[in-house]
């Protein structure tokens, strides 16, 4: 069974631009969660999407934003780039929407802005 | 709110030796705990959960965890650890009525010396 699969893997984009990530949860899985990964702040959930919808939001600026498809896949968006948005962004999948849900997390996208 | 704490960011101990990572959890409902391992340019990989029912976990690679209410804590042991085991490792909660949602702890560091 293929894992949660995160493309691209690594980015280098100049500050101001916009940037697309995306993620391809495990066959059957509903829900597709996102996470952002600095040495200074940790990890710092950004937002979840269930069937489509966006259930949970972190307290992320309006830059970042994010979409689930009909297939489940997700991206996320981040605009107007800041050099603090370096990170290591992890998008985590599970079968359904639950407190007691494990959630299988991918490699990650790890992104760098110049 | 609910959050947890790692007490320590980074540990070193000799193959073979006890592993101890702590954890202590605020939550004013039943929490649901997880910890969380890391290995280098890699995605998280669950090890164990509670979800309210045995307070003694046992997860993959020889790690267990034991929920204690009294102490609002849940440490992460191994009886011995192995070169193998050198990762960042993570504790995690589910907020009340935010399933799909993860609150790490800043994580903490193993390293393990031959």
């Amino acid at each position: 069974k293929a894992g949660v699969t995160q493309t691209p893997r690594y980015l280098i984009k100049t500050r101001g631009q916009q940037v697309t990530l995306s993620c391809s949860p495990i066959s059957g899985h509903r829900s597709v969660s996102w996470y952002q990964q600095t040495p200074g702040q940790g990890l710092q959930f950004l937002f979840e999407y269930f069937s489509e919808t966006q259930r949970n939001k972190g307290n992320f600026p309006g830059r970042f934003s994010g979409r689930q498809f009909s297939n489940s896949r997700s991206e996320m968006n981040v605009s107007t780039l800041e050099l603090g948005d370096s990170a290591l962004y992890l998008c985590a999948s599970s079968l359904v929407q639950g407190r007691s849900t494990e959630a299988f997390f991918g490699q990650g996208t790890r992104l760098t802005v110049v | 709110a609910q959050s947890v704490t790692q007490l320590g960011s980074h540990v070193s101990v000799s193959e073979g030796a006890l592993v101890l990572l702590r954890c202590n959890y605020s939550s004013s409902v039943p929490p649901y705990l997880f910890w969380y391992v890391q290995y280098p340019n890699q995605g998280l990989q669950l090890l164990l959960k509670y979800t309210s029912a045995a307070t003694l976990v046992k997860g993959i690679n020889g790690f267990e965890a034991e929920f204690k209410k009294s102490e609002t804590s849940f440490h992460l042991t191994k009886p011995s650890a192995h070169m193998s085991d050198a990762a960042e490792y993570f504790c995690a909660v589910t907020p009340y009525n935010q399933g799909g949602k993860l609150i790490f702890g800043q994580g903490t560091e193993l390293s393990v010396k031959p």
